[in-house]
């Protein structure tokens, strides 16, 4: 399976501080890619970084990737009340045409 | 451009009903996937189609079925509802073509239709 398994379950920081979800997966893959859902709405494409990258930026998003450990990190700066949501990584494979998910990371970030 | 469309946006069916689900992708878009996502049991692949053909299928039963027209829009059915089938049912569109041809695997979702069953 291409699911990617993200901790921790949840999360709860205060805004401003730092926040860091991790995923876990087993197969190779062609890229990784992290969403995020606001509750009860559809997904949004965050980053996408491709298994020859190891790090990537975009605005407070950080994104970092171990193939040898088949591991990926998100890491969100400067952390605001309107990040609150659930975050899921998606490894693509390439062989095939569908993303899986995993459960997510919750994040709440309290004013 | 126009996102992923999906109608209705909200549904209420009794059990042993059936509901039928639509998605209207991004334009130029020939891949609609879909998804249920319960508390339970989180985000579940349901099906994936691409110019009108179903390439990948997810692990539910038969009472869950959906076809792809040749506008690229696509539409779900579920049958014999039951209780549990009360979910969010995700819609996401993408580029995907051939793959290797820059298919990235990135997908386009939609607002989700939230079916409940009683």
């Amino acid at each position: 399976s291409q699911q990617g398994e993200e901790d921790p379950q949840a999360l709860s920081i205060q805004e401003g501080e730092n926040a860091t979800m991790n995923c876990s997966y087993k197969t190779s893959i062609n890229n990784l890619q992290w969403y995020r859902q606001n509750s009860g709405r559809g997904l949004v494409h965050l980053i996408l970084i491709r298994s020859n990258e190891r790090e990537k930026h975009s605005g407070r998003l950080r994104v970092t990737l171990d193939t040898s450990k088949k591991s990926s990190s998100l890491l969100i700066t400067a952390s605001r009340a309107a990040d609150t949501a659930s975050y899921f990584c998606a490894p693509f494979g390439g062989s095939n045409y569908k993303l899986t998910f995993g459960k997510g990371t919750l994040l709440t970030v309290n004013p | 451009k126009a996102g992923v469309t999906q109608t209705p946006r909200y549904l209420i069916k009794t059990r042993g009903q059936q509901v039928t689900l639509s998605c209207s992708p991004i334009s130029g878009h020939r891949s609609v996937s879909w998804y249920q996502q319960t508390p339970g049991q989180g985000l579940q692949f349901l099906f994936e189609y691409f110019s009108e053909t179903q390439r990948n299928k997810g692990n539910f039963p038969g009472r869950f079925s959906g076809r792809q027209f040749s506008n690229s829009r696509s539409e779900m059915n579920v049958s014999t509802l039951e209780l549990g089938d009360s979910a969010l049912y995700l819609c996401a569109s993408s580029l995907a073509g051939v793959l290797g041809n820059g298919n990235t695997g990135e997908l386009f979702f939609g607002e989700g239709s939230r079916l409940t069953v009683l």
